[in-house]
């Protein structure tokens, strides 16, 4: 079936840091991709998202390019911030179901 | 546009009683779904529904949990008995359609079984 795996954390990053989060999915089909953000005590948010090969999805800095040839959508970020300390999910969408990674926690130290 | 409401915000329970999480999903939006989030872990998917129906609720442990979605908007999440393995942040999400677009998910309920 359908699945996500993302390395596991924690990620501990010095600020002003490259940050790169491996994710790589396994899906039948042509899935959409997303990463969600959790920040300590509060729900899932939707950070970026790419519905087909090649396609970049970019928010607040932080990049993923869908790569149907190494079945990867990896999360970066040039320069990371104290306030980007939180738990970052990988996931897809196919046939209506949705699948999480198992999360990956940032701590940036200032 | 108003995001997905959740309430209680958090509750604490002794083992074999029971709870309700009510979710108010974003208007128009057809597809709900309740997912548990256990500390350290990723949500895992309990039921959706598209409008009333259920489409998937095979992770649901039926023996204890129950979902509603009267009238295709609000749903009700219910635990009893509750367990200390159901201590766990209760996330409610929805989305327009498929979710090919991605969900929106509420803030969640922190549930606490002593």
């Amino acid at each position: 079936g359908d699945s996500v795996t993302q390395m596991e954390g924690p990620v501990t990053l010095s600020e002003e840091a490259f940050l790169t989060i491996n994710c790589t999915y396994t899906a039948t089909g042509y899935p959409s991709l997303f990463w969600y953000v959790q920040y300590p005590g509060e729900g899932l948010q939707l950070l970026l998202k790419a519905t087909k090969a090649d396609d970049k999805g970019s928010n607040k800095g932080f990049e993923a390019t869908y790569r149907k040839e190494t079945t990867s959508f990896h999360l970066e970020k040039g320069s990371v911030q104290v306030s980007d300390s939180a738990v970052y999910f990988c996931a897809l969408s196919n046939f209506n179901k949705f699948y999480f990674g198992s999360g990956t926690k940032l701590n940036v130290k200032p | 546009e108003a995001g997905v409401a959740q309430s209680p915000r958090y509750k604490i329970i002794e083992k074999r009683q029971s709870v309700a999480f009510w979710c108010n999903p974003i208007s128009g939006h057809a597809t709900l779904y309740w997912y548990q989030q256990i500390l350290g872990q990723g949500p895992k998917l309990l039921i959706q529904f598209q409008n009333n129906g259920v489409v998937d609720d095979s992770q649901l442990p039926k023996d204890r949990f129950s979902a509603e979605r009267l009238k295709g908007v609000d749903s009700t999440l219910k635990i009893q008995p509750a367990k200390l393995e159901d201590s766990a942040v209760y996330l409610c999400a929805s989305s327009f359609g498929t979710g090919a677009y991605g969900y929106t998910f509420g803030s969640g309920t922190r549930l606490t079984v002593v």
